[in-house]
């Protein structure tokens, strides 16, 4: 089964909102991180946040880390029509990828 | 600075055939994990190539293999194909640096379908 699960499977905001994204995990993990995909695409790397860290910011994103709770959340703030993508948290059990397990995905809309 | 390439874009196979896709690193990258992902799912880890070796294996058959060469390219073979196999196969560089965690760079993809 997979490590890590996103939720909502799927969200649609108006441009200008704020999206949140979260994602939950079964074992202890050395980091996290989150990824784009637009349209079948290949995956756009985001933020790595590792596991002794709280919290990340890469301009309008804001990355959480709550390890008691084995989950982390994606904030994208002031969403634009382009952010319009599917998002997946990846989990990394080694910091060598070997462990490294993708969850289904939320696929956030973003209307104009 | 180019980064991942696969090759080809897409592909079309009969049931029962082999492929082999291709994948070639960021610049500066030398290892290699593919993943398959099916329509609507999240990135299935296959395999990870590291000097030439299969670092690490996913929940794959011994149908899905795969090759490292010497300058870091990657092939992924699959044999006997079933209908199960149409996928997106992603492949990911990075570079393995000891005690540090690392990013995976994504090509674009080969979108393989089987019929």
């Amino acid at each position: 089964s997979q490590q890590g699960e996103e939720d909502p499977q799927a969200l649609s905001i108006q441009e200008g909102e704020n999206a949140t994204m979260n994602c939950s995990y079964k074992t202890s993990i050395n980091n996290l991180q989150w990824y784009r995909q637009n349209s079948g695409r290949g995956l756009v790397h985001l933020i790595l946040i590792r596991s002794n860290e709280r919290e990340k910011h890469s301009g309008r994103l804001r990355v959480t880390l709550d390890t008691s709770k084995k989950s982390s959340s994606l904030l994208i703030t002031a969403s634009r029509a382009a952010d319009t993508a599917s998002y997946f948290c990846a989990t990394d059990y080694d910091n060598y990828g070997q462990n490294f397990v993708f969850g289904p995905g939320t696929r956030l809309s973003v209307l104009p | 600075d180019a980064g991942v390439t696969q090759s080809p874009t897409h592909l079309i196979k009969t049931r029962g055939q082999q492929v082999t896709l291709r994948c070639s690193p960021k610049s500066g990258h030398d290892t290699v994990s593919w993943y398959q992902q099916a329509l609507g799912q999240g990135p299935q880890f296959i395999f990870q190539y590291y000097e030439e070796e299969e670092r690490q294996r996913g929940n794959f058959p011994d149908r899905f293999s795969g090759h490292q060469f010497p300058n870091y390219s990657s092939e992924l073979n699959v044999n006997a194909l079933l209908l199960g196999d149409s996928a997106l196969y992603l492949c990911a560089s990075s570079f393995r640096t000891s005690g540090e965690p690392y990013e995976q760079y994504f090509g674009p993809g080969t979108r393989l379908t089987v019929t």
